[in-house]
């Protein structure tokens, strides 16, 4: 079984540009993740997406936004880059919905550089 | 709200030495607590699991036993190897969100290095 793919696995981008990162999930996962992840703030939940829609969303700002479709893949915006948007972004699939007995697996991240 | 906090090393091990990195919680609730492990270059590795008090995880040799009295999740390993040098993070499930959503709330991470 595949899993977690993310694509590009690197990109760099200057600042004021937009990016689109993506995520296809393990097959039948319906819940995807992501998390920014810098040297100082560490693993940072960004926002989860079930059935299409948004059910959580972290403390980031409204330049990071993303969507999912119908067939569970995922993809994340950033607009207006900035020098602090530099990170390693990570997706995770998980198979079932809440309930604490989750078990999110992780693609290998993006990595991307804001010049 | 919930958090997790680790010691953040580095650590540096001879191969065959005793490996523990101390992780505790803050949590309201019963959250499932996990290990990570983060090669370089690479994502995150689920490395072991445990869903409620006094369950223990365990995988390739490491062990880790959710401890609810003094909300800990130590992971230990008896005898590292080289091929154990990567980053390790301690995370919990928040299950605080709102319409069944959960997410993953990490330690710092802990830097382990083994030396032949």
């Amino acid at each position: 079984k595949a899993g977690v793919t993310q694509t590009p696995r690197y990109l760099i981008k200057t600042r004021g540009q937009q990016v689109t990162l993506s995520c296809s999930p393990i097959s039948g996962h319906r819940s995807v993740s992501w998390y920014q992840q810098t040297p100082g703030q560490g693993l940072q939940f960004l926002f989860e997406y079930f059935s299409e829609t948004q059910r959580n969303k972290g403390n980031f700002p409204g330049r990071f936004s993303g969507r999912q479709f119908s067939n569970s893949r995922s993809e994340m915006n950033v607009s207006t880059l900035e020098l602090g948007d530099s990170a390693l972004y990570l997706c995770a699939s998980s198979l079932l919905a809440g309930m604490g007995k989750n078990i999110q697996y992780f693609g290998a991240g993006t990595r991307l550089s804001v010049l | 709200g919930n958090s997790v906090t680790q010691m953040e090393g580095p650590v540096t091990l001879s191969e065959e030495a005793f490996l523990t990195i101390n992780c505790t919680y803050t949590a309201t609730g019963y959250p499932s607590l996990f290990w990570y492990v983060q090669y370089p270059g690479e994502g995150l590795q689920l490395l072991l699991k445990a869903t409620k008090a006094d369950d223990k995880g365990s995988n390739k040799g490491f062990e880790a036993t959710y401890r609810k009295e003094t909300t800990s999740f130590h992971l230990e390993k008896g005898s590292v190897q080289v091929s154990d040098s990567a980053v390790y993070f301690c995370a919990l499930s928040d299950l605080e969100a709102q319409g069944g959503s959960e997410k993953l709330v990490f330690g710092k991470g802990t830097k382990l290095t083994v030396n032949p």
